[in-house]
């Protein structure tokens, strides 16, 4: 069954360096996603991706983040100076570009939990 | 913005009883999705509701989203040791389709003792 694959599984860094995150969408889908979960808190959605541009956003998506779609599998999310309240477990997530449907399901690969020292 | 709420936070239950968890939103749904996870680990998706009453089934898992569109429940029969981790509920507010991003719920933990 095809699966959402990210990479690093974990990675630990010090604060103001740059990480990056990578994600390998199911092979057919079309949007791509990212979120953060802190640790005991809410999974919360960072940004949307399709069409090689920024469909929406949050908030906490600012400045220090942008995403990527490098090549024809790959799927980034780049934190360019990363601060303490960056750690968390970072979720990339697709799904299909489906005509006439309003609602389209979300797959989530299995996470990257980054560690900012 | 929108916000979910989902009761009970934590759950214990003895194997082979059945169970309910509760969503309920601030605002209209406009697509209601259950996904469960494990401890430091990923999103497994469970079921999407998207209209008013509708119910669906997988295994022993049923989840129903109200006729008003702003409630759902899980509901699990003869819970099993497999059932055990944390039941998410995400929603999408928007009902153009597309990238949305959704907005998920606390969870509720659930422990399953043998």
């Amino acid at each position: 069954e095809p699966e959402v694959t990210q990479t690093p599984s974990h990675q630990v860094t010090q604060m103001g360096q740059e990480v990056i995150l990578r994600c390998v969408p199911i092979s057919n889908h079309l949007y791509f996603y990212w979120y953060r979960q802190i640790l005991g808190q809410k999974v919360e959605f960072l940004v949307s991706f399709y069409n090689n541009e920024i469909s929406e956003k949050s908030e906490i998506f600012d400045d220090q983040f942008s995403v990527e779609r490098p090549d024809g599998s790959n799927f980034t999310l780049k934190i360019r100076s990363t601060k303490l309240e960056d750690s968390a477990m970072y979720f990339c997530a697709s799904s299909e570009a489906l005509l006439y449907s309003p609602q389209e399901t979300q797959y989530f690969g299995p996470g990257t939990r980054l560690l900012v020292l | 913005s929108q916000e979910l709420e989902q009761s009970p936070q934590s759950l214990i239950v003895q194997e082979g009883k059945n169970l309910t968890i509760n969503c309920t939103s601030s605002k209209t749904l406009y697509g209601l999705y259950w996904y469960k996870q494990k401890y430091g680990e990923g999103l497994i998706f469970l079921m999407m509701l998207q209209k008013g009453g509708e119910e669906k089934s997988h295994e022993k898992i049923t989840a129903k989203l109200d006729e008003k569109k702003q409630q759902s429940s899980l509901h699990i029969t003869a819970s099993q040791p497999s059932h055990a981790g944390i039941y998410l509920c995400g929603a999408s507010t928007y009902s153009g389709g597309g990238a949305d991003g959704l907005t998920f719920g606390k969870g509720t933990h659930l422990i399953i003792q043998p």
